[in-house]
C-alpha cells in the first residue's frame, strides 16, 4: 500500500484558506488520492478524491502535483466547524479485488476565531 | 437516504462477555466495510463485504471476531470473550462503488 505523510497539526484563522499538504511519493499510477475528515466523536466524512487532475467540489479543492507524489487539500474559507482531523489516503486494492482505505494519523486542523 | 446507521452507539461490557454490533448501510450500497479506531489513531480496516460475500479480512480480525452480512443488507460484527484491548470505536462504512465511502457514527465499546 502506498503510504502518506501529513503534518501532525496545523492552525488556520477563520475566514482564511486552509492548505493541508500530503506526501505520497510511492503512489501507483492507478491509485486515487482521497481526503476525509473526522470531527470529534463522529465517523469520517468524505471530502474529495482525485487521480491526477485537480478537483473541486462544494467543500474543497484538491491539487495534485504533476508527478503525483504530493497533493494539497484547500478549504477556501475555513470556518470554526472545519476544525477536525483530516486524513489523506491512497486507496489500496487488495489481491482479492476489494478496495480498502488505509488511514494514517492525519492532520489535526484547528480553525481559530 | 438516511445514511449508515450503527447500533448501539455505546456499549459497556465486562471482560469475557460477547458483544454484537449492527450496521445498516445505505440501501443499495453493495459494499460494506468495518473499521476499528482507538484513541488518537486513524481507523484501521477490519473486513469488507461485497453483497453477502466477505472478500477481505485484516490480520487484526482475530478468531474472536466474526462478521456477517446475510442477504447482502445489514451486517453484524461479533466479538467473543472480549478483552480490554478491544475497547475502541467500531466504524461501519458503505459504498455503491469503490469510492466515496459513507461512514456511520460508530459504536464505542468499553470493556471493563
Amino acid at each position: 500500500d502506498a503510504k502518506t505523510t501529513q503534518p501532525t497539526s496545523m492552525d488556520c484563522a477563520e475566514g482564511r484558506a486552509a492548505n493541508l499538504p500530503c506526501n505520497h511519493s510511492t503512489i501507483s499510477g492507478n491509485e486515487y488520492v482521497y481526503w476525509y475528515r473526522q470531527i470529534h466523536s463522529q465517523g469520517p466524512q468524505y471530502i474529495i478524491h482525485g487521480l491526477k487532475n485537480n478537483e473541486t467540489n462544494e467543500m474543497a479543492s484538491l491539487i495534485i502535483t504533476e508527478d503525483r507524489k504530493s497533493s494539497t487539500l484547500i478549504l477556501p474559507h475555513a470556518t470554526l466547524r472545519d476544525t477536525a482531523v483530516y486524513y489523506c489516503i491512497v486507496r489500496a486494492t487488495t489481491r482479492g479485488g476489494s478496495e480498502k482505505l488505509v488511514f494514517g494519523k492525519g492532520t489535526k486542523l484547528t480553525v481559530n476565531p | 437516504d438516511t445514511g449508515v446507521s450503527q447500533n448501539p452507539r455505546h456499549k459497556i461490557t465486562k471482560r469475557g462477555q460477547n458483544v454484537t454490533f449492527r450496521c445498516d448501510p445505505i440501501s443499495e450500497h453493495n459494499r460494506l466495510y468495518w473499521y476499528r479506531q482507538t484513541l488518537g489513531q486513524g481507523p484501521e480496516f477490519l473486513t469488507y463485504f461485497q453483497n453477502e460475500a466477505q472478500l477481505e479480512k485484516s490480520r487484526l480480525l482475530s478468531d474472536r471476531f466474526s462478521a456477517e452480512r446475510p442477504k447482502g443488507s445489514f451486517s453484524t460484527l461479533e466479538i467473543q470473550r472480549t478483552e480490554q484491548g478491544d475497547s475502541a470505536m467500531y466504524l461501519c462504512a458503505s459504498s455503491p462503488l469503490p469510492r466515496s465511502y459513507t461512514f456511520g457514527s460508530g459504536t464505542r465499546l468499553t470493556v471493563v
